[in-house]
């Protein structure tokens, strides 16, 4: 079935370095990609989506590209902020999975001043 | 405008005791949901309810049951709870209904339950 998977963390970056989280997926037919960002002690929130190949979502700064040659859908940042320390959830939604979203297992990013 | 909220915000139980885990959103969206997350295995879907009307089981609903009280309102109930059932269980809410809902993967999600079962 469908699946994702991305870097496991936590990953601790200083403030203004560049970022990458590494999400790559497995799916059938041709499925949706998201990023959310959950900060502590709330919900998730959707950070931005791409809903087919070569589509790059961005907002507050980041960025990932739908890649399907090599499925997968990196999240980028060219200067992290300690406001963006949050777990970040890979995702997709529909091919085979029309009726559920599939998260990634989650990545802790910890940005220090 | 509150968008989703969810009470309580933690909860203790004992293995067998039961209660209701309560979320409601002031969005007017058709569609609400409930996950559960562990550590490590990302968020698994419980249930959810496409309309007001309708439910339907997702990945993990064994040992769960939801009530979708109105368009507003979408109850999940522990009936006997377990110490496997240990969690943090989010609501979550979309507009349009239906598949659609899910392809475009727009759910707005309430603060959480934090619930222990010892």
């Amino acid at each position: 079935g469908n699946s994702v998977t991305q870097m496991e963390g936590p990953v601790t970056l200083s403030e203004e370095a560049f970022l990458t989280i590494n999400c790559t997926y497995t799916a059938t037919g041709y499925p949706s990609l998201f990023w959310y960002v959950q900060y502590p002690g709330e919900g998730l929130q959707l950070l931005l989506k791409a809903t087919k190949a070569d589509d790059k979502g961005s907002n507050k700064g980041f960025e990932a590209t739908y890649r399907k040659e090599t499925t997968s859908f990196h999240l980028e940042k060219g200067s992290v902020q300690v406001s963006d320390s949050a777990v970040y959830f890979c995702a997709l939604s529909g091919g085979s999975s029309a009726s559920k979203i599939i998260f990634g297992s989650g990545t802790r990013l910890s940005i220090r001043p | 405008n509150a968008g989703v909220t969810q009470t309580p915000k933690f909860q203790v139980l004992k293995t067998g005791q039961s209660m209701t885990l309560q979320c409601a959103q002031d969005m007017n969206h058709n569609s609400m949901y409930w996950y559960r997350q562990d550590p490590g295995m990302g968020l698994r879907l419980i249930y959810y309810s496409a309309s007001e009307g309708t439910t339907d089981k997702g990945e993990v609903p064994n040992g769960y049951n939801v009530s979708r009280l109105n368009k507003r309102e979408f109850s999940l109930r522990l009936e006997s709870a377990a110490p496997s059932q240990t969690s943090v269980y989010f609501c979550a809410s979309s507009s349009p209904s239906g598949p659609s809902s899910f392809l475009y993967g727009e759910q707005y999600f309430g603060p959480g339950t934090r619930l222990t079962v010892t």
